[in-house]
């Protein structure tokens, strides 16, 4: 059984710019979640889709934004990307119904 | 809220020392309490569970037991290896209310084993 694919593995951009990241989760899991990891705030929740709809949002600003594909892929967008948005994004899959998570590599975004 | 406290890091022990690292919570009803591990560059692998209090979770000779009366879930390993060199996230999961996915984890511990 295929795992949890995030892509890009890497991110290089500019302040300014948005950016669009992918993660496929596994296969018959319907719950999409994202987190972003900071060596200074640790691992905080952005949101969590379950069939296509948002059901959990974390305190982050409106410039994170998120969708879910019928197909259970979600995708995280940042739009006007700033330096403190350099992070690794996990992305993590599951049933949906409260059990265990299973994470992605992540992705690492780097803004300059 | 929701809260996990771990022990401060880094630990560095050396091979086939014996492991802890605390782990306690702060949480209204009863979550599912989780550890991950992070190898450099790695996302997070599941390492073991607990659902509800007196489970013990066990894998790779790791095990935690969810203690409800202590609100703890301490990590330990009765012989460590060089390979076991991470870091591990203690993590709950409250399926109630508004929470339904999301984890809240702990700050992280850095683990060190030196041959």
């Amino acid at each position: 059984k295929a795992g949890v694919t995030q892509t890009p593995r890497y991110l290089i951009k500019t302040r300014g710019q948005q950016v669009t990241l992918s993660c496929s989760p596994i296969s018959g899991h319907r719950s999409v979640s994202w987190y972003q990891q900071t060596p200074g705030q640790g691992l905080q929740f952005l949101f969590e889709y379950f069939s296509e709809t948002q059901r959990n949002k974390g305190n982050f600003p409106g410039r994170f934004s998120g969708r879910q594909f019928s197909n259970s892929r979600s995708e995280m967008n940042v739009s006007t990307l700033e330096l403190g948005d350099s992070a690794l994004y996990l992305c993590a899959s599951g049933d949906g119904q409260g059990t265990e998570a299973f994470f992605g590599q992540g992705t690492r975004l780097t803004v300059v | 809220g929701n809260s996990v406290t771990q022990m401060e890091g880094p630990v560095t022990l050396s091979e086939e020392a014996f492991l802890t690292i605390n782990c306690t919570y702060t949480a209204t009803g009863y979550p599912s309490l989780f550890w991950y591990v992070q190898y450099p560059g790695e996302g997070l692998q599941l390492l073991l569970k607990a659902t509800k209090a007196d489970d013990k979770g066990s894998n790779k000779g790791f095990e935690a037991t969810y203690r409800k009366e202590t609100t703890s879930f301490h990590l330990e390993k009765g012989s460590v290896q060089v390979s076991d060199s991470a870091v591990y996230f203690c993590a709950l999961r409250y399926a109630g209310g508004t929470s339904y996915g999301k984890l809240t984890f702990g700050q992280g511990t850095i683990l060190t084993v030196h041959p």
